[in-house]
Parts: C-alpha cells; sequence; structure tokens
C-alpha cells in the first residue's frame, strides 16, 4: 500500500514564524500536492508538483512556497505564519498515468497563535 | 472557483438503509472520483469514474455520472455505523491529468 507520512500531526506556531510541513511518500509518485481543508471551504489546492524540483501554483498560493528536493519529499512552507493559515493540511501523492486517485496522508493540522 | 459540489451538506440514516449522495459540477471532466474521510483523518479514495463511463460499481458502493446534467451520484447500500464520514467527489480538471479539485463534501452519519 502507498504510504504517505506527513512529518506532524498537531503543531502550534506563533505570526511571523516560519514553519515547514514535511511530507514523504513511499512509491515512487510523480505528482504530490499541498491541500489546506477548512470548514465550509472543503479542500483547496495550495501547490503541486509533478517532478523533482518542479511546481505549479494551485488555487490559493498566497503566503505559501513549496520545496522539491528529492522525488519522495514534498515541503511546504509558511514563510511568516498568519492567524488565517490556521487549518489542517493535507498531502497527497499520485502517478502520473491518466486516471490516477491521490494517496494522502493523515494530515497536520496547524495553529498559528 | 469550486468545482464538484455535493449535496446534501448532511445526511443522517439508521444502519441497514441506503445513503445518496450527489454531486455537481461546471465543466468538462476527464474522470470524477469520490473519497471519503473519516474524522482528523486523510482522504481515501473509493472510486473512480469516466467521463465515457455511466455506471461503477465496487462493493456496496454505485457512482453513475451523467454528463448531460453534469452530476454525479454515490450511492452506499445496506449503510452500516463504520461509513460514518464524510464523502467527496472531486473532478480531473481538463488542464492537467494529475489536478483535482474538490468539492465541500457530505457529512454522512449512519445510526446503529
Amino acid at each position: 500500500d502507498v504510504k504517505v507520512t506527513q512529518s506532524s500531526r498537531y503543531l502550534v506556531k506563533r505570526t511571523g514564524e516560519k514553519v515547514f510541513l514535511e511530507c514523504v511518500q513511499d512509491m515512487d509518485h510523480e505528482n504530490m500536492f499541498w491541500y489546506r481543508q477548512d470548514p465550509g471551504l472543503g479542500l483547496r489546492l495550495i501547490y503541486f508538483s509533478y517532478d523533482v524540483k518542479m511546481k505549479e501554483k494551485g488555487d490559493i498560493p498566497e503566503g505559501y512556497s513549496v520545496s522539491r528536493e528529492k522525488k519522495e519529499r514534498f515541503s511546504l512552507i509558511l514563510e511568516s505564519a498568519s492567524t488565517n493559515q490556521t487549518s489542517m493540511y493535507l498531502c497527497a501523492s499520485s502517478q502520473t498515468r491518466g486516471n490516477s486517485p491521490l494517496h494522502f496522508g493523515n494530515g497536520t493540522r496547524l495553529t498559528v497563535t | 472557483s469550486q468545482q464538484g459540489e455535493e449535496d446534501p451538506q448532511a445526511l443522517s440514516i439508521q444502519e441497514g438503509e441506503n445513503a445518496t449522495m450527489n454531486c455537481s459540477y461546471k465543466t468538462s471532466i476527464n474522470n470524477l472520483q469520490w473519497y471519503r474521510q473519516n474524522s482528523g483523518r486523510g482522504l481515501v479514495h473509493l472510486i473512480l469514474i469516466r467521463s465515457n463511463e455511466r455506471e461503477k460499481h465496487s462493493g456496496r458502493l454505485r457512482v453513475t455520472l451523467d454528463t448531460s446534467k453534469k452530476s454525479s451520484s454515490l450511492l452506499i447500500t445496506a449503510s452500516r455505523a463504520a461509513d460514518t464520514a464524510s464523502y467527496f467527489c472531486a473532478k480531473n480538471s481538463g488542464g492537467s491529468n494529475y489536478k483535482l479539485t474538490f468539492g465541500k463534501g457530505t457529512l454522512l452519519t449512519v445510526n446503529p
């Protein structure tokens, strides 16, 4: 089975801190994604990557950046955390071939105070 | 903008009953996927239906797709308490094969 591991389940950070959320997948998937999930808004795509060092903006990239130096690892970076970035963050991976489902990690619940 | 809007937002049924959730979308699709999310966990893929398919089955799950109405439905038959979860549909956007756009989900509660 595909395993997508997010480094932290819960994280509490202060406003202005630089925050790193890490995600690792073990199935050699080409594509990796970061979503945030908020009540009433569903899942929204922040960034995705289709290859090492390649990235594309999703629907809500403002305030975030990403890094993919190795195929198995995809990091989400909050350069200067703000309270409106308090959310559940979900990482996912998939193969490139068409009609491939996403495999999700268990999420990181980030609270910015 | 959000694609893949689920209806209803919440559904409460008794064990043994069937549960039907609907999903509408606005533009053409390559495929539409359904996911389940247990409380506080990540999403789990349930079933994928391609744009040229009309119906798919997987165990107690049945998914239909009507491209003329831009809608899909997920039917869970003989529901169990363990089916309690949020269910999301996700549309494969036309631009990139691997980009999915999710709706807001239906919260299903199955009462024992």
